[in-house]
């Protein structure tokens, strides 16, 4: 079965300085990887996804994450994080096998207060 | 392109009451997901629709249950309401075949007293 473990469940980090959330996770089947951000009451949005190819995904607003599978881990980093990325960062996973969507099984979240 | 909508926004219910919850897909997707997301924890699974049939059911007792419509819009039902039914439902719409990318609507705030 399944399982997301996200290591942290706050993460405190100053302005302008990197940051790196830990996410690994454990199937006995190939994988898809995703990051989901949750502000403050609203729904999830997605962050990245990994599905093949290069191991190292990028998003839009300057996060990053890389798959590695022999350590089955999806980190997720920032160089340099602003007050805007504050909010609850859910890293999911579904099975690749199915070739269709399917469920995704998420971690409990990491909470990323931004100090000034 | 209209996003996932879903209502109500919150949701006062008493334990043992039945509760409906609505979601509308975004435009050309024909698969809903339905999550439970308890205050602190990541969203479960319940269950997933597609093209009007159950594709998948997570851990959850028959209380729970799902319909789709032919415009591809879904609803939740949850008979017999506990206590621990109190969390923000949410509700996810993809595109079978597409890019295994699931797009979530705002949630609906469900409290069982």
């Amino acid at each position: 079965a399944q399982s997301v473990t996200q290591l942290d469940s706050q993460v405190p980090v100053f302005e302008e300085a990197p940051v790196e959330l830990r996410c690994n996770y454990s199937s006995s089947v190939s994988v898809y990887l995703f990051w989901y951000v949750q502000y403050p009451n609203q729904g999830l949005q997605l962050l990245l996804k990994y599905l093949s190819g290069s191991t190292l995904v990028e998003s839009i607003n300057g996060f990053e994450a890389e798959f590695n599978k022999s350590q089955t881990s999806f980190h997720l980093r920032k160089p340099s994080v602003h007050i805007s990325d504050t909010a609850e960062y859910f890293c999911a996973v579904s099975e690749s096998w199915r070739n269709r969507d399917d469920k995704i099984i998420f971690g409990k979240g990491t909470r990323l207060h931004i100090l000034p | 392109e209209t996003g996932v909508t879903q209502s109500p926004t919150h949701l006062i219910k008493t334990r043992g009451q039945q509760v409906t919850l609505r979601c509308s897909s975004q435009s050309g997707h024909n698969t809903v997901s339905w999550y439970q997301q308890a205050l602190g924890q990541g969203p479960q699974f319940i269950f997933q629709y597609y093209r009007e049939e159950e594709n998948g059911r997570g851990n959850f007792p028959p209380r729970f249950s799902g319909l789709q419509f032919p415009n591809y819009s879904s609803e939740l039902n949850v008979n017999a309401l506990e206590l621990d039914d109190s969390a923000l439902y949410l509700c996810a719409s993809s595109s079978q075949g597409g890019a295994y990318e699931q797009y979530f609507g705002p949630g609906t705030r469900l409290t069982v007293t």
